[in-house]
């Protein structure tokens, strides 16, 4: 089975802070993404990668960078948390070509 | 560009009663069209998927989906209920390229929780 291992699920910052979240995924796949999920908006696209330091903006960029030094691992970084970041932040990847994305369990972020 | 809509945020079942989970969509090219659930504190798990060929897909736990272009829809059912059922549930359009290959990014609608009574 594909697994997606993201490194928290629960993590708690403070305002100002830089944060790290990382995900990482076995099974060799090419595309990464990272989703944000709210009540009442669902998940929205943050950024995704289709190759190693490859990366392409999404619909919510604003606020956050990411990182990928190599194919299993993509991360992402919130350059000055703030309290309208605090969220659910789900991981996924696929395989070129292919059409089921598998998630990680999520990392819920909360900013004080 | 494409949108999902996802018709109810909440929805009630008895035990046993039909579920309807209802999903428009609006793609500018071909789309492949996904139903995802979510327990409490977990990732999403793929219920089933409509990328070619037949229209009415059948997925995991007894759940399917209809594919209608006309009508740009691609509603969940399932006969009937059960307890563990209970969960929220997204659809997801993602587009063909030109190659026939996803493209790979989802866009979700805004998710509809069910509640299954006994």
């Amino acid at each position: 089975d594909v697994k997606v291992t993201q490194s928290s699920r629960y993590l708690v910052k403070r305002t100002g802070e830089k944060v790290f979240l990382e995900c990482v995924q076995d099974m060799d796949h090419e595309n990464m993404f990272w989703y944000r999920q709210d009540p009442g908006l669902g998940l929205r696209l943050i950024y995704f990668s289709y190759d190693v330091k490859m990366k392409e903006k999404g619909d919510i960029p604003e606020g956050y960078s990411v990182s990928r030094e190599k194919k299993e691992r993509f991360s992402l970084i919130l350059e000055s948390a703030s309290t309208n970041q605090t969220s659910m932040y789900l991981c996924a990847s696929m395989a070129f070509g292919r059409t089921e994305a598998f998630f990680g369990q999520g990392t819920r972020l909360t900013v004080v | 560009a494409q949108s999902v809509t996802q018709l109810g945020s909440h929805v009630s079942v008895s035990e046993g009663a039909l579920v309807l989970l209802r999903c428009n969509y609006s793609s500018s090219v071909p789309p492949y069209l996904f139903w995802y659930v979510q327990y409490p504190n977990q990732g999403l798990q793929l219920l089933l998927k409509y990328t070619t060929g037949a229209t009415l897909v059948k997925g995991i736990n007894g759940f399917e989906a209809e594919f209608k272009k006309s009508e740009t829809s691609f509603h969940l059912t399932k006969p009937s209920a059960h307890m563990s059922d209970a969960a929220e549930y997204f659809c997801a359009v993602s587009g063909q390229n030109a190659g026939g290959t996803s493209y790979g990014k989802l866009t979700f609608g805004q998710g509809t929780i069910l509640t299954v009574h006994p």
